[in-house]
């Protein structure tokens, strides 16, 4: 069974500030990694995707994420955060043997002080 | 192509009654999926639909609960005799089914039901 753990529930930071959030996942198999974001009363809008090839994929909105297999990690990171990137992220998890269905982490709640 | 749709966007109702939702996909995507979403966590599969086929239920997905894609199109989720803990945000995605790697999901609005 796949599952994804997000360790960090809150983060706070402040604007102009580096950011990375944590995604750890379980899978016996290469997994297909996402990082989605989700704004208050909205849909989730894919950052990013892990298939195969370069383990640093870059994605939309200045984000980019590092596939490392030794630590079962996809953790995502920003170099200058936006006021506007205040928001829940969540990191998921997909396999073709499952349909394409995805699993995905409680999700890290992001916080940008002025 | 206006991406995934879903109907309506905010239910409130009462313990007992019965709700139906609607999620239309983007229209060549053959593959359909409803996730249900509570508060502080993530999304949870629920089903999914391959064209007109249901092919999986989670066991999160009690006999309360039905889903159909009856012409392989548009999809409905109801559920008979609401309890509050079916509150939540109710979230359909699409994908194609191509010869890729892996075909990404694209996700509607969602739906938020609160059963008082």
């Amino acid at each position: 069974a796949q599952s994804v753990t997000q360790p960090d529930i809150h983060i706070t930071v402040s604007e102009g500030a580096s950011l990375e959030l944590r995604c750890n996942y379980s899978y016996g198999a290469t997994p297909y990694l996402f990082w989605y974001v989700q704004s208050p009363g909205q849909g989730l809008q894919l950052l990013l995707k892990y298939f195969s090839g370069d383990t640093l994929v870059q994605g939309i909105k200045g984000f980019e994420a590092e596939f490392k297999r030794s630590q079962s990690s996809f953790n995502l990171r920003k170099p200058s955060v936006h006021w506007s990137d205040a928001a829940e992220y969540f990191c998921a998890v997909g396999a073709n043997e499952n349909a394409g269905k995805s699993t995905f982490g409680d999700g890290t709640t992001l916080t940008v002080k002025p | 192509d206006t991406g995934v749709s879903q109907d309506p966007r905010h239910k409130i109702t009462k313990r007992g009654q019965n709700v139906t939702f609607r999620c239309d996909p983007i229209s060549e995507h053959n593959r359909l999926y409803w996730y249900r979403q509570t508060l502080g966590q993530g999304p949870e599969f629920l089903t999914y639909f391959q064209n007109e086929a249901q092919l999986e239920k989670s066991r999160l997905l009690s006999d309360r609960f039905s889903a159909e894609r009856p012409k392989g199109s548009f999809s409905t989720l109801e559920i008979q005799r609401t309890e509050q803990g079916d509150s939540a945000m109710y979230l359909c995605a699409s994908s194609p089914q191509r010869r890729s790697p892996y075909n990404e999901q694209f996700f509607g609005p969602g739906t938020r039901l609160t059963v008082l």
